[in-house]
Order: structure tokens, then sequence, then C-alpha cells
């Protein structure tokens, strides 16, 4: 059974930094690629960055760009989102989600951890 | 404002069918991108229902079907049950934005 944990939420300043983790079990993880897809408590859906199955090909929302790095370790089957310089426009849940082998633009999320809320705020 | 647009809301009585647009462009579901459909039960995380415009991942019940035609997409609920109220999002990906893009949302009430 795919098993998607995602840590490292929690409330921090603007201007701050978080890291996020994502703890993947139940398949290959090192064979798919991997996002992040974000939702402000009550609203919808945002994609905010994917990453292919070995980090050769790295894609971030226009929100996101320059403040936020996708990595993933595939020795420890997780995927992290390292989170600078924050806003309070990033308050959200953010979840990770597993793609298809294939990084593609035709992609669905096929599985999708339980998320962890990040709150920046003074 | 979403790029996909999708109706606020949809309600249905027990038993009765209910579908749900999902409306995009030229540089999404128009340019042949496939539309995926995703389920949120309340307070929980977003499940996969239909993939690649029609296709059920395994273990989703055949009362829920999708389709496509042009720049728009359906989701259809046949037979509905109280445990279908949920919030359905529609997404897929946009080619001038050059982003995975999702509609705002409908949320499904079972009467």
């Amino acid at each position: 059974e795919v098993q998607l944990v995602e840590s490292g939420g929690g409330l921090v300043q603007p201007g701050r930094s978080l890291r996020l983790s994502c703890a993947a079990s139940g398949f290959t993880f090192g064979h798919f690629a991997m996002h992040w897809v974000r939702q402000v408590p009550g609203k919808g859906l945002e994609w905010v960055s994917g990453i292919s199955w070995n980090g050769g090909e790295i894609e971030y929302a226009d929100s996101v760009k320059g403040r936020l790095t996708i990595s993933r370790d595939n020795a420890k089957n997780s995927l992290y989102l390292q989170m600078n310089s924050l806003r309070a426009e990033d308050t959200a849940f953010y979840y990770c989600a597993k793609g298809p082998r294939f990084y593609s633009h035709t992609s669905s999320f096929d599985n999708w951890g339980q998320g962890t809320l990040v709150t920046v705020s003074s | 404002q979403s790029v996909l647009t999708q109706p606020p809301s949809v309600s249905g009585a027990p038993g009765q069918r209910v579908t749900i647009s999902c409306t995009g462009s030229s540089s999404n579901t128009g340019a042949g991108y496939d539309v995926h459909w995703y389920q949120q039960l309340p307070g929980a995380a977003p499940k996969l229902l239909i993939y690649d415009n029609y296709r059920r991942p395994s273990g989703v019940p055949d009362r829920f079907s999708g389709s496509e035609s042009g720049t728009s997409a359906s989701l259809a609920i046949t037979g509905l049950q109280t445990e279908d109220e949920a919030d359905y999002y529609c997404q897929s990906y946009d080619s001038s934005l050059r982003r995975w893009v999702f509609g705002g949302g409908t949320k499904l009430t079972v009467l």
C-alpha cells in the first residue's frame, strides 16, 4: 500500500524558513515523479512544484519560484520542500503527491499524503 | 479565479445522477492535456477518482465516470449515496501558464 507522510509544518514568522519532508513507502520511490500541492484551509488546490524521478526535471509555480526549493533523496525514500522568505499567503496545507514513472505534463497525482499545515504569521 | 471552471455546488437525492462540469481553454483541456478528477471528503486529503479523462483507479466504483469533449470535461456520479458528499476537483495542465492547474472545486450535497 502506498503511503506518503508529510511532516515539518508549523507556525513560522514572515520572512523565516521551514523545511517540509514527505516519507514514502509501499512503492519504489526512486522510480516515480513527485509533486507538492497546497490548499489554503477552506479553499481550492494549487500545484506548487514537481520533480522527476532523478531530479533532472524540476518545475515551480510562479507564485513560489525563487523562494521554495523541491528536492528528493531516493536512498531515504523522501521528498522535501525547502521554504524560504515565507509570506502570509503561503499559509496552507501542503500535500506531497505521487506522479507517474515519467515526468509528464499530462499526468495525474495518484496518491496523496495527509498534508501538513504551514501557518505564516507574526 | 481558477483556470478551470467548475460550478461551486451541485446537489441530488440519494439514488439520483449528477454531473459536474469542468471548462477550460485552448491552452489546457483544449490543447489535448488529459483531465483528472479528485474527491476530497471532509477533513481528508484529495483522492484520485478519474484519470486520463475517463479511467478509474482500482477500487473506485463504476458509479463514477468521466468524459471530455473539446475544452470541457464532465464527471458523472450515478446512484448517489450519502458518502459521496465531498468536494470534487478537476485538474489538467496549462501550456501557457506552464503549470498543473485545478478547477475551483464543486461541493456535492446529497439531499
